[in-house]
């Protein structure tokens, strides 16, 4: 099965700064899909931003961009101009894109803390 | 659209109590989840559904936990007899199942055994 490592618990960032959030990945599958979910207080998961394996493009969402290395399975999201409603747990997830394999693969999340 | 709903938000039951949780999955969505969050074990998948046929029940925990998809629009998770360490928020999400679509998530139930 696959793996979705998140290596940071809790990050901190000072309002309009920029943050970046670490993901890494396990598979050995060459066409899959990468997400980034937002999670706030109110427990809601929304989907901050995806990334399609073959695209070499960096996916960009406004203040929200990731970093995607393919051949490192490496997928950190940035977050610039941070705002007080970006404070959330963040979750990585992983999607094959194979028929037989829909299900996602999510990492343990990270909790970001906005400072005024 | 109404996104997915689930039924009810807040669960309170004694323990030995069937707890019964409900989902509404997007329409048109052809697969749907459930998960289980709780602070010890983070996010957790329980079982899923394509075409409202079981894939993959590994995730569930124990002979208590029951789910069933009797149609493309309802699904449901049952625990039964239900105890205090299934206290935690359960998730159901739906997708289209082909394709670099995301999962959408309903608002949770959060379930608490006394």
């Amino acid at each position: 099965a696959q793996t979705v490592t998140q290596s940071q618990p809790e990050m901190s960032v000072q309002e309009a700064e920029t943050v970046t959030l670490s993901c890494t990945y396990d598979t050995s599958e060459s066409d899959y899909y990468l997400f980034w979910y937002k999670q706030p207080p109110s427990r809601q998961m929304i989907l901050v931003i995806r990334q399609e394996a073959y695209k070499q493009q960096n996916a960009t969402e406004n203040r929200f961009s990731v970093n995607f290395q393919k051949a490192a399975k490496s997928f950190s999201l940035k977050i610039s101009d941070s705002q007080l409603g970006d404070a959330a747990m963040y979750f990585c997830a992983y999607r094959s894109a194979r028929w037989t394999g829909n299900q996602f693969y999510f990492g343990t999340g990270t909790s970001l803390t906005v400072i005024p | 659209d109404a996104g997915v709903i689930q039924s009810p938000r807040h669960e309170v039951t004694e323990m030995g109590q069937e707890v019964t949780l409900r989902c509404k999955p997007i329409s048109g969505h052809n697969s749907l989840f459930w998960y289980r969050q709780t602070m010890m074990r983070g996010l957790e998948l329980l079982i899923y559904f394509n075409n409202n046929v079981p894939i993959d029940d590994s995730g569930m925990p124990e002979d208590r936990f029951s789910a069933k998809m009797p149609n493309a629009s309802f699904s449901t998770l049952k625990i039964q007899p239900s105890e205090p360490r299934d206290s935690a928020v359960y998730f159901c999400a739906s997708s289209y199942r082909e394709g670099s679509y995301e999962q959408y998530f309903g608002p949770g139930t959060r379930l608490t055994v006394t």
